[in-house]
């Protein structure tokens, strides 16, 4: 699986917007663009991912860089909850279908978010 | 939004003793279902791939008569830690993927972990 990299940590006040980097510069055509989050002593949970158009959902929103070698997951109003760390992981094609949903967890970014 | 649920939350064993921790998928069928283990400060890694009526896939380093998984139905798959021993106490976590919704970039979907202590 390609590589990706994030910085280690992050902060951030509350209501304020959180832009969470993450360079993946060996991204292969076919891989999308995952990002999870985990909560202190939870598993983790699927915030958002992408192909190539940037995307939203009710969660967050996730700008990919015109060559796809970077993206970034904005939380457009961070709160409390949103303090985790935040994993983003690329998944190409699976062959043969045994490792379908197989996900690569690298360190993460640790986000804290002060009131 | 799928559920994947874990039992137990957490569990405290003595030494030597095995362990059976368990993955349901609540509303949606998983031939697949994957194991990762995470140390405290660390990210999770991988232990084992789970297919339903077949043999789990281990990852290297992984010792498979150690870590028992068996994977009976499309809903259930289970994680014996056999022989406990202190070293083994992890944060165990098991995700699904819904393979009804056909397509590679489906979202994975994770329990809500076991804390286990061996002691």
């Amino acid at each position: 699986d390609a590589k990706t990299t994030q910085p280690n940590s992050m902060e951030s006040n509350e209501e304020e917007p959180v832009h969470l980097p993450c360079n993946h510069s060996t991204i292969s055509g076919t891989d999308y663009i995952h990002w999870y989050r985990q909560l202190p002593s939870q598993g983790p949970e699927y915030v958002i991912h992408g192909l190539t158009s940037n995307v939203n959902n009710r969660m967050a929103s996730l700008a990919i860089a015109e060559d796809r070698k970077s993206s970034t997951l904005i939380l457009h109003r961070a709160t409390l909850r949103d303090a985790a760390v935040y994993y983003c992981i690329l998944r190409g094609p699976t062959a043969g279908g045994t490792s379908y949903g197989k996900l690569t967890f690298g360190q993460g970014t640790i986000l804290t978010v002060h009131p | 939004g799928a559920v994947v649920s874990q039992h137990p939350s957490w569990v405290i064993c003595k030494s030597g003793t095995s362990v059976k921790i368990e993955c349901r998928s609540l509303d949606f069928q998983a031939t697949t279902m994957f194991w990762y283990r995470q140390f405290p400060k660390q990210s999770l890694m991988l232990m084992a791939t789970s297919n339903e009526g077949s043999k789990a896939t281990y990852e290297q380093g992984v010792e498979k008569d150690k870590f028992l998984i068996n994977h009976a139905s499309l809903t259930l798959s289970t994680l014996t830690v056999t022989s406990a021993h202190p070293e083994d106490s992890s944060f165990y976590i098991c995700s699904a993927v819904d393979r009804g919704q056909g397509v590679r970039d489906t979202e994975a979907f994770f329990g809500q972990g076991t804390r286990l202590t061996v002691v």
